[in-house]
């Protein structure tokens, strides 16, 4: 059973600031890395789905990281939004297990206009 | 933009009773899985299903618990005898890929009393 952490728990930031969130997973046996947006009422929408080290990815004011070897992600959000307020979920598949996803318990972001 | 829908959006039902969850799943995804959290906790897998049987399972998915697809459309989550712990949001998710991301659905908030 893999471990998947994420940190901070909960955020609050100003509109306009930049932040950034961790997530941690086994670095052994890895083959993916999935970020998923996931506001109040609504599904979990898929951000980014990372699989090489070294990876960069970026959507508008968002963008994400990828450390295979240390076994991290580092999601970035630029400039944040009354919008982005939303519960940030990482979630890691291994190799050799096609299909099954281990979640992160989530960030929380709340942005204040 | 296609989506995944599920029904009903909140059930509640008598512990021992069948619940049946149902799904209806993008169209030309061909992967199908249902995921659960608990108040709390992290979004958990429970099952995967494709070409119209299960491909993995989690040890939560025990004997309760069955999939179906029974009409070509709705994919349907089935608990035979619920209990207290069975009190969850389960959320349907498609994919066209084995390894891809995922498109969740609202969720279904089960209660059981």
């Amino acid at each position: 059973i893999l471990n998947v952490e994420q940190s901070p728990q909960s955020l609050h930031v100003q509109e306009g600031d930049s932040t950034n969130f961790t997530c941690s997973f086994p670095s052994s046996n890895f083959y993916a890395l999935h970020w998923y947006r996931w506001e109040t009422a609504k599904s979990p929408e898929a951000l980014f789905v990372m699989t090489l080290n070294g990876d960069e990815k970026k959507k508008g004011r968002i963008s994400a990281t990828l450390n295979t070897k240390e076994g991290y992600s580092y999601l970035y959000i630029k400039g944040s939004q009354p919008e982005d307020s939303a519960t940030y979920l990482c979630a890691s598949r291994p190799s050799g297990s096609a299909r099954q996803l281990t979640f992160g318990s989530g960030t929380q972001l709340t942005v204040l206009p | 933009e296609p989506e995944v829908t599920q029904t009903p959006s909140h059930q509640v039902t008598q512990m021992g009773q069948e619940v049946i969850l149902r799904c209806v799943p993008i169209s030309n995804h061909l992967y199908f899985y249902w995921y659960r959290q608990i108040l709390g906790q992290k979004v958990e897998f429970l099952v995967s299903f494709y070409n119209n049987e299960i491909s993995e399972k989690s040890e939560i998915f025990d004997d309760q618990f069955s999939v179906e697809r029974p009409d070509g459309s709705n994919f349907t989550l089935k608990i035979r005898s619920t209990k207290l712990e069975d009190s969850a949001m389960y959320f349907c998710a498609t994919s066209t890929g084995a390894t891809g991301e995922l498109f969740f659905g609202e969720g279904s908030r089960l209660t059981v009393l």
